[in-house]
């Protein structure tokens, strides 16, 4: 079983829904990651939270809205979306390090109509 | 523009016999690398890593080879089981930061 745990796996939303996915971790990890994979390419970075701040976020669009409630939670809210946005959405999370692996929960399967 | 490659999509072994993927990047910022396993409807897991100060580290049947020369890679799998079938990803970061940029996989097939 993986230490990171993604709800809901499934996701079928309209372009006019909002929809929130959810990520959660119970390792102490204080780095909380959020990956976009599309089929067949590596997943893409997103967003990276440090000690509940945002540290990086990789020019993604406004549509799409990380927040990290706790060390232990992980939100990304979803409004406005379009049907390429459909993808695998990965949580992942790391001590604080930079050079500590990342543990990755099972995924969010989006699809957008 | 990709900085971490993995040139070969796929790969067939047979059972026994010893695995070896690769990968090149180009960002010689890049100073540790990791190596996943994902299987479908699954994500990635974490298999070995190893940091730009050496040059090999071991785990079990599990061996990453790291050329900072050449920029490149390798894992290696000894012996390779039917169990190993799934599409491996290796990534690479800048310790300075949390970015962490993966390959765009290789999917081993281990033949009974």
């Amino acid at each position: 079983d993986t230490e990171v745990t993604q709800t809901p796996k499934h996701l079928v939303m309209g372009m006019t829904n909002k929809k929130s996915l959810k990520c959660e971790q119970h390792m102490g990890h204080r780095a909380m990651y959020w990956y976009k994979q599309k089929a067949k390419k590596p997943p893409e970075l997103m967003f990276v939270y440090s000690y509940e701040k945002l540290s990086i976020n990789e020019s993604v669009p406004s549509r799409f809205s990380p927040e990290c409630p706790n060390s232990s939670l992980l939100n990304l809210h979803l409004h406005a979306l379009q049907p390429e946005d459909s993808a695998l959405y990965l949580c992942a999370s790391s001590q604080d390090s930079s050079v500590s692996p990342l543990h990755f929960g099972n995924g969010t399967r989006l699809t957008v109509t | 523009d990709q900085q971490v490659k993995q040139n070969s999509p796929s790969l067939s072994v047979q059972e026994g016999r010893i695995s070896i993927l690769n990968c090149d990047y180009t960002n010689s910022m890049f100073d540790y690398f990791l190596w996943y396993k994902k299987y479908p409807a699954e994500g990635p897991t974490f298999l070995i890593s190893i940091s730009s100060i050496k040059d090999k580290n071991e785990d079990g049947r599990f061996t990453v080879f790291l050329n900072k020369s050449a920029k490149h890679l390798s894992l290696h799998i000894v012996p390779s089981q039917p169990g190993d079938s799934a599409v491996y990803f290796c990534a690479a970061s800048d310790s300075g930061t949390y970015k962490y940029i993966f390959g765009t996989g290789t999917r081993l097939k281990v033949l009974a």
